[in-house]
C-alpha cells in the first residue's frame, strides 16, 4: 500500500476563499482522523471517523471548517472561509483498531502545508 | 478532561541515554503510544504499551504504569538522527489524542 495520500500538499490562498484538503487513508483501515498541527497548539485531533461515519468533532474550531468522508477510500477537510489563523500544517490519518477499541498505531500522510494570506 | 503531559525540550549528547516522561489524565485509557517527528515530516509510530511493563524496540524501549498514569521513552546510544520531536498519545475506542510533544536535540 502507497500509505495515506494527502493532498495538496503546500497551499496558499487569500483571506476568505475555501480550501478543500483530501485524504485516502490505507485500504482496510476503519478510522480517519484529521489533525492540525501548530507551534502554539501543537498536533490537534479536529475530527475522526469510523467507517466514514463522524464519531467526534468536538475539536473542529469553528463552524467555518467541515469535513466529509463520502467512502472508504476518500476524505476532504473543508475551510470556508479561510482566515490567516488557519495557516497551519493539516495531517490525516488512519488506523485499524481493534476489537474492544484498542488503537495501536496510526499511520499519518504528508500532511498539508497551508498558508492563508 | 483528557490531557497529556511530557516536557517541552530534551538536550542530550550522542552516545548516551535520554528519557522522555510523559503523564495522563482520561477515562477510558487503552494504551499508550509513542510516535517520532522530524522537523517538516510527518509523525511515525515508534511504540505502543497496551500493559503495564517495559517494551523494547532495538535502541528504544518504553514503559507504562497504568496505577501512576504514568509511561516514558527511552532512547539508548543516542545518534544524531535522533534529534526529532517525541510524542506521546493515548488512544481509546479509537480516539487518538497527543500530547505537546518534546523535542530532543542530541549534540556531538
Amino acid at each position: 500500500d502507497a500509505g495515506v495520500i494527502q493532498s495538496p500538499r503546500h497551499e496558499v490562498t487569500e483571506m476568505g476563499q475555501e480550501v478543500t484538503l483530501r485524504c485516502k487513508p490505507i485500504s482496510g483501515h476503519d478510522y480517519l482522523f484529521w489533525y492540525r498541527q501548530t507551534m502554539m497548539r501543537g498536533l490537534e485531533l479536529l475530527i475522526y471517523f469510523n467507517n466514514n461515519v463522524p464519531i467526534d468533532d468536538s475539536g473542529m474550531p469553528e463552524d467555518r471548517f467541515s469535513a466529509k468522508m463520502p467512502n472508504a477510500s476518500f476524505s476532504t477537510l473543508k475551510i470556508q472561509p479561510s482566515e490567516p489563523r488557519d495557516s497551519a500544517v493539516y495531517f490525516c490519518a488512519s488506523s485499524l483498531v481493534k476489537a474492544g477499541g484498542e488503537s495501536t498505531e496510526a499511520f499519518f500522510g504528508q500532511g498539508t502545508r497551508l498558508t492563508v494570506v | 478532561g483528557q490531557s497529556l503531559e511530557q516536557p517541552s525540550e530534551v538536550t542530550a549528547v550522542e552516545g548516551a541515554i535520554v528519557q522522555i516522561n510523559c503523564t495522563y489524565q482520561t477515562s477510558g485509557f487503552y494504551g499508550l503510544s509513542w510516535y517520532q517527528q522530524h522537523d517538516g515530516g510527518a509523525p511515525t509510530f515508534l511504540s505502543y504499551n497496551g500493559l503495564d511493563g517495559l517494551e523494547e524496540t532495538g535502541r528504544f524501549s518504553s514503559f507504562l504504569s497504568r496505577s501512576d498514569s504514568y509511561g516514558y521513552l527511552l532512547l539508548q546510544e543516542l545518534q544524531m538522527k535522533d534529534s526529532a520531536s517525541y510524542f506521546c498519545a493515548f488512544g481509546g475506542g479509537g480516539k487518538l489524542i497527543f500530547g505537546q510533544g518534546t523535542e530532543l536535540s542530541v549534540k556531538p
